[in-house]
C-alpha cells in the first residue's frame, strides 16, 4: 500500500501545545484520521477530516490538512499527562477488488507529556 | 456507542497449536477487519470481510485464515501457530466501506 509517515517520538511539557505531523501519499483518500492508543489498549478514534476540508476543530483538538503537500497535523492544546499515548495517522479508505475497504496507518507517534 | 469486543485480552499458546481469535460488533456493521500491530511496523491488514461468508486477503494473510458465518462475528484463525505470530491483534468494524473504523481492545498473543 501507500506510505503514511509520522515522526516516532514527541515530548512536551504539561500545558504546552503538541503538534503531531503526518504525510501521506494517496491523493485519492477520502478521509484522514487520527487514532489514539493508550498502553495495552486498542485504538480509539480521536477525530477525522474529510479530504475536501482544510481544518477541523473539536475542543482541544485541531486538525489541519494541506492537500497540496499531502500533509496532516494534529494540534492538542493545553496538553495533559493523560494525553500521553501513541497517536496514529491513517488515510483511506482504500478499495480492494471493488469491494471492502481498509485504512493505511502510519507507524504511530509516541507522545510523552512531562509535568 | 459502537462496541467492538474481542474474546481475550491476553493469550499464550504453543507452537503448532490452532488458535482462534474472536471479534464481535454490536452495530450491524457490514465490514470487519483484522490487523496485527508490531513495534516499528505499525498496523498491517491481515484479512477483511465485507459481508457474511465474504472475505478478502489483506497485506499479510500468510499463516492466517478467517471465518464470518454471522454478520456480527469475525474470527481469525492461526492454523498452526508459530513464534513469529506473537503480536497484538486488533479487530475493527465499519458500517460501510467509506465509514469510520472502530477498534476492539486488542488481543496480545504470545506463541511459545
Amino acid at each position: 500500500g501507500e506510505d503514511v509517515e509520522q515522526s516516532l517520538f514527541l515530548s512536551v511539557r504539561e500545558g504546552d501545545s503538541s503538534v503531531i505531523n503526518c504525510t501521506y501519499t494517496d491523493s485519492s483518500s477520502t478521509y484522514l484520521y487520527w487514532y489514539k492508543q493508550e498502553p495495552g489498549a486498542g485504538l480509539q478514534l480521536l477525530t477525522y477530516i474529510f479530504s475536501n476540508m482544510d481544518m477541523k476543530q473539536d475542543q482541544r483538538l485541531t486538525v489541519l490538512l494541506n492537500k497540496k503537500d499531502k500533509h496532516l497535523s494534529l494540534r492538542i492544546a493545553d496538553t495533559q499527562t493523560g494525553d500521553s499515548a501513541i497517536y496514529f495517522c491513517a488515510e483511506g479508505p482504500r478499495g480492494r477488488s471493488n469491494s471492502g475497504y481498509a485504512l493505511n496507518f502510519g507507524k504511530g507517534t509516541s507522545l510523552l507529556v512531562t509535568p | 456507542d459502537v462496541k467492538v469486543t474481542q474474546s481475550s485480552r491476553y493469550l499464550v499458546k504453543r507452537t503448532g497449536e490452532k488458535v482462534f481469535l474472536e471479534c464481535v460488533q454490536d452495530m450491524d456493521h457490514e465490514n470487519m477487519f483484522w490487523y496485527r500491530q508490531d513495534p516499528g511496523l505499525g498496523l498491517r491488514l491481515i484479512y477483511f470481510s465485507y459481508d457474511v461468508k465474504m472475505k478478502e486477503k489483506g497485506d499479510i494473510p500468510e499463516g492466517y485464515s478467517v471465518s464470518r458465518e454471522k454478520k456480527e462475528r469475525f474470527s481469525l484463525i492461526l492454523e498452526s501457530a508459530s513464534t513469529n505470530q506473537t503480536s497484538m491483534y486488533l479487530c475493527a468494524s465499519s458500517r460501510t466501506g467509506t465509514d469510520t473504523q472502530y477498534f476492539g481492545p486488542g488481543t496480545r498473543l504470545t506463541v511459545l
